[in-house]
Order: C-alpha cells, then structure tokens, then sequence
C-alpha cells in the first residue's frame, strides 16, 4: 500500500536559518507528491506539488524536488521567517483521488 | 471566489448528545473527505464520498455517521457511541483526476462538556 513518512518534529530555527523537512514514500506507479502547510487553528493549505519524476514545486520561497530514485519529497527554504511557523504536511496521491498524509512536522521558528 | 465552507467553527456538545457538523462545497468537486486530527497529531480518515448517495468508511468510521444527497454537501454527524469525540474536524474535495490535491475546509473544533 501507500506510506509517507516525515521526520518527527519540532524543528526549531533561528529566523533566516535553511529549512529542510524530509519526506519519502512508498507508493506503486508514478504518484503525484504535495507538500500542505496548517496554520494553527486552521485548515491545510497546499504549498506545492509535482506530479512526475525530476518536477520541481515551488510556492512562497519553498521548494521540493519529486526524486524516483530515492523516493523522496524533501521540502526546503533557503531563509525561513516567524511567520513560516506551521505543521507541514507531506502527502501523496495514486490510483484514485484519496491522498495518503505522512504525519506532520512542526517548525517553529523564533526571531 | 470558490471553496469549502465547514460550520460551526466551534462547536460543544454534551455526553450523548449527537451533534452534526456542517461542510459545503462549491467548486464542482466529486469526492468529498472527513478527517480527525487530534492535538498534535496527523489526520485519521472517517468517512468519504466518490459521488452523490455513496460513501465509505474511512479508518475511524465508528461512532460518526455522514450523508451525500447532493454534490455540494457532506455532512458528518457524530453521535453518542462516539466516546471521545473532542477533536478537530475538517472537510476537504477534490475533482476527478489525482494531480490537484486536495482543497480543505478551515475545521470545526469540536469539545464535550
């Protein structure tokens, strides 16, 4: 079946530190990979997404690059703000519209 | 502008009352999606709809009952044989195809008192 996994949080960063939050996946065929952001209180947003082999997602400074060969979805952002200070979610879609949620990483970042 | 509406955005309720939680959709989306999220947790499927009068259990179904009598609205009840029922409930949609993601309400947080 379907899995993703993210490294467990909190990650906590100083203001203008590099941001990386690593997801993989294990999926059959050629998923389509989505990175979700939750402010607190709030439903998710979605950050990003790629939907083939080598795609880059990017939106509001963040990045990540759909790897096949490693199975991978690791999002990043060269210089992180307070207000980045979320849940993370990453995700991924197969045969059929359900999407399968890795467990969520909490960065908070402090001034 | 398009989106997912979900009401009340608070809402209490008292042990053995059941109470139901409202999600409206007007983006033409197909399915339709119910997810718990508990305090620091991931999301846990409760219950969707591919289409209109249809529907499945998701992981955590018991306790919660839903209907789809039309395409714009899910509703999820959650009833008394639901035991700890104080979460964070959101409703998401989606179109046909698997690229677009999922697009979600902004929750109801439900508590008993």
């Amino acid at each position: 079946g379907n899995s993703v996994t993210q490294m467990e949080g909190p990650v906590t960063l100083s203001e203008e530190a590099f941001l990386t939050i690593n997801c993989t996946y294990t999926a059959t065929g050629y998923p389509s990979l989505f990175w979700y952001v939750q402010y607190p209180g709030e439903g998710l947003q979605l950050l990003l997404k790629a939907t083939k082999a080598d795609d880059k997602g990017s939106n509001k400074g963040f990045e990540a690059t759909y790897r096949k060969e490693t199975t991978s979805f690791h999002l990043e952002k060269g210089s992180v703000q307070v207000s980045d200070s979320a849940v993370y979610f990453c995700a991924l879609s197969n045969a059929g519209n359900m999407l399968t949620f890795g467990g969520g990483t909490r960065l908070m970042v402090k001034p | 502008d398009g989106g997912i509406t979900q009401s009340p955005k608070y809402l209490f309720r008292k042990e053995g009352q059941n109470v139901t939680l409202s999600c409206e959709q007007n983006l033409n989306h197909d399915a339709m999606y119910w997810y718990r999220q508990d305090p620091g947790q991931g999301l846990r499927l409760i219950y969707y709809s591919q289409i209109v009068n249809d529907f499945q259990k998701g992981d955590i179904a018991e306790g919660y009952s839903v209907s789809r009598e039309k395409k714009e609205s899910f509703p999820l009840t959650v009833t008394s044989a639901q035991k700890n029922p104080t979460a964070f409930y959101l409703c998401a949609s989606i179109p046909h195809g698997r690229d677009y993601g999922y697009t979600f309400g902004s929750g109801t947080r439900l508590t008993v008192v």
